[in-house]
């Protein structure tokens, strides 16, 4: 079975830019987290997907946004982008059920400038 | 709120030393527990995990016992190897949604020959 794969790996971005980060899910997996962890830090829960509808949400200001599709897939828009955006954002996938584990991506590295 | 405390690295230890990693956590009602992993470069891995309290998550040598009474789950391996340089993440769920997961800041390990 193929993992969770994000792209872009990298990508740089100027203050008050867009961004959108991309994460396709472990098949068969229809629940979709997203993570920001910054340089040094535990890893924060931005928001999760399941069925194309967001069900659950951190501690972060509307400019962030998500989608999920029919496929699970899933992306993360930023828009206004601040310095303190950078980190590396980390998408994970699950199954339906409590006790599913999740299962990271490798990340995407977003530097703002 | 739910919070992770974990204690501060960066550890260094020597090939088949003993390891302990200390977590505490203050949480509303009862979480379950978890440790992951993160090697250079790539996502998070869960290690181990334990759902209620005096359960005993294991793997690859790892152990962490869920102490309700101390609020702790102390990640411990009883032979460390090189192979085990990682940074390591306790974290918890929030009860009723196992994926919105709340972190510690991390403990990096390095493990000498």
């Amino acid at each position: 079975e193929t993992g969770v794969t994000q792209s872009p790996t990298h990508l740089i971005k100027t203050r008050g830019q867009q961004v959108t980060l991309r994460c396709s899910s472990q098949s068969g997996h229809n629940t979709v987290s997203w993570y920001q962890q910054a340089l040094g830090q535990g890893p924060q829960f931005i928001f999760q997907y399941y069925r194309e509808e967001e069900n659950g949400r951190g501690n972060f200001p509307p400019r962030f946004s998500g989608l999920q599709f029919p496929n699970y897939s899933s992306e993360l828009n930023v828009n206004a982008l601040e310095l303190d955006d950078s980190a590396l954002y980390l998408c994970a996938s699950s199954l339906e059920g409590s006790n599913s584990p999740l299962y990271f991506g490798n990340g995407t590295r977003l530097t703002v400038t | 709120g739910n919070s992770v405390t974990q204690m501060e690295g960066p550890v260094t230890l020597s090939e088949e030393a003993f390891l302990t990693i200390n977590c505490t956590y203050t949480a509303t009602g009862y979480p379950s527990l978890f440790w992951y992993v993160q090697y250079p470069g790539e996502g998070l891995q869960l290690l181990l995990k334990a759902t209620k309290a005096d359960d005993k998550g294991s793997n690859k040598g790892f152990e962490a016992t869920y102490r309700k009474e101390t609020t702790s789950f102390h990640l411990e391996k009883g032979s460390v190897q090189v192979s085990d340089s990682a940074v390591y993440f306790c974290a918890l769920n929030r009860p009723g949604s196992a994926r919105q997961l709340t972190f510690g800041s991390g403990t990096q390990l390095t493990v000498l020959p």
